[in-house]
C-alpha cells in the first residue's frame, strides 16, 4: 500500500523567512496531494492541493510543487508569519480522493 | 452553511466498555472518512464510505472497530471492548465527490479517553 514520509518533523524559522516541507510517496498511482494545517487543538484544514497533471500551484504565500518521477511533493511558505505556526500534514490518494494516506506531520514554529 | 459535526466532543469510558461515536457530514457530501489521531501524532485512516459502494475498511485496526453509514448521511463508529490504546481523537471528514471535487472538510473530532 501507499506510504507517505514527511520531513522535517519539526521546523523553526524566523518571521519573514521561507519554510519548506517535503513529502515522498511510494505508490506511483497516487494522483492527488493535499496539504492540511492543524493548529493546536483544532481540526485539520486544507490549505492547498495539487493533482498529478500539474507540476506547481500557488496561492498567495503558499505554493506546492510535485515531481511525479521522483515521487515527491513539497510545500513552500514564503514571508512566514507567527500565525503560520502549526502542524502541517501532507497526504496522497489514489482516484482523486479515495483512501488518503497522511504523512506524520511537521511542526512549524515561526519565531517573531 | 453547517460544517461537519461530531458527537460527543469528549468521551471518557472504562476499559472493556463499548462506545459509539457519531458523525454528521455536510449535507450532500457523498464521501465520508474516519481517522484517528493519537496525541501529537499524525492522522491514521480508518474507514471510507463513498455513496452506496461497499466501504473501504482497510484502515480499521482490529475487529473491535466497526462503522456504518445510514442513508448515505450520518455515520457511527463503534468500538467494542475498548482498550487504553484506543484513546485518541477520532476525526470524521466528508467531501462532495470522490474523483472530482475532493476537498475534505473535517469535523471537530471526538476525544476518547479509555481509563
Amino acid at each position: 500500500g501507499e506510504n507517505v514520509e514527511q520531513h522535517p518533523s519539526t521546523l523553526s524559522v524566523q518571521e519573514g523567512d521561507s519554510a519548506v516541507i517535503k513529502c515522498t510517496y511510494s505508490d506511483s498511482a497516487s494522483n492527488y496531494f493535499p496539504w492540511y494545517k492543524q493548529e493546536l487543538g483544532k481540526r485539520p484544514q486544507l490549505i492547498i492541493d495539487i493533482r498529478s497533471n500539474v507540476g506547481e500551484k500557488k496561492d498567495q504565500r503558499i505554493a506546492v510543487t510535485l515531481n511525479k518521477t521522483a515521487k515527491h511533493f513539497s510545500l513552500h511558505i514564503t514571508e512566514t508569519q507567527p500565525e503560520d505556526s502549526a502542524v502541517y500534514f501532507c497526504a496522497a490518494s489514489i482516484n482523486y480522493g479515495q483512501n488518503f494516506v497522511f504523512g506524520p506531520g511537521t511542526r512549524l514554529s515561526v519565531l517573531p | 452553511g453547517a460544517g461537519v459535526s461530531q458527537s460527543p466532543s469528549n468521551k471518557v469510558t472504562e476499559k472493556g466498555k463499548d462506545v459509539e461515536l457519531r458523525c454528521d457530514p455536510i449535507s450532500g457530501h457523498t464521501a465520508l472518512y474516519w481517522y484517528r489521531q493519537s496525541l501529537g501524532q499524525g492522522l491514521e485512516f480508518l474507514i471510507y464510505f463513498q455513496g452506496n459502494s461497499a466501504p473501504d475498511k482497510s484502515g480499521l485496526p482490529s475487529d473491535r472497530f466497526s462503522a456504518e453509514r445510514t442513508g448515505g448521511s450520518v455515520s457511527t463508529l463503534t468500538i467494542q471492548r475498548t482498550q487504553q490504546e484506543d484513546s485518541a481523537v477520532y476525526l470524521c471528514a466528508s467531501s462532495l465527490v470522490s474523483g472530482g471535487s475532493d476537498t475534505q472538510y473535517f469535523g471537530p473530532g471526538t476525544r476518547l479517553t479509555v481509563l
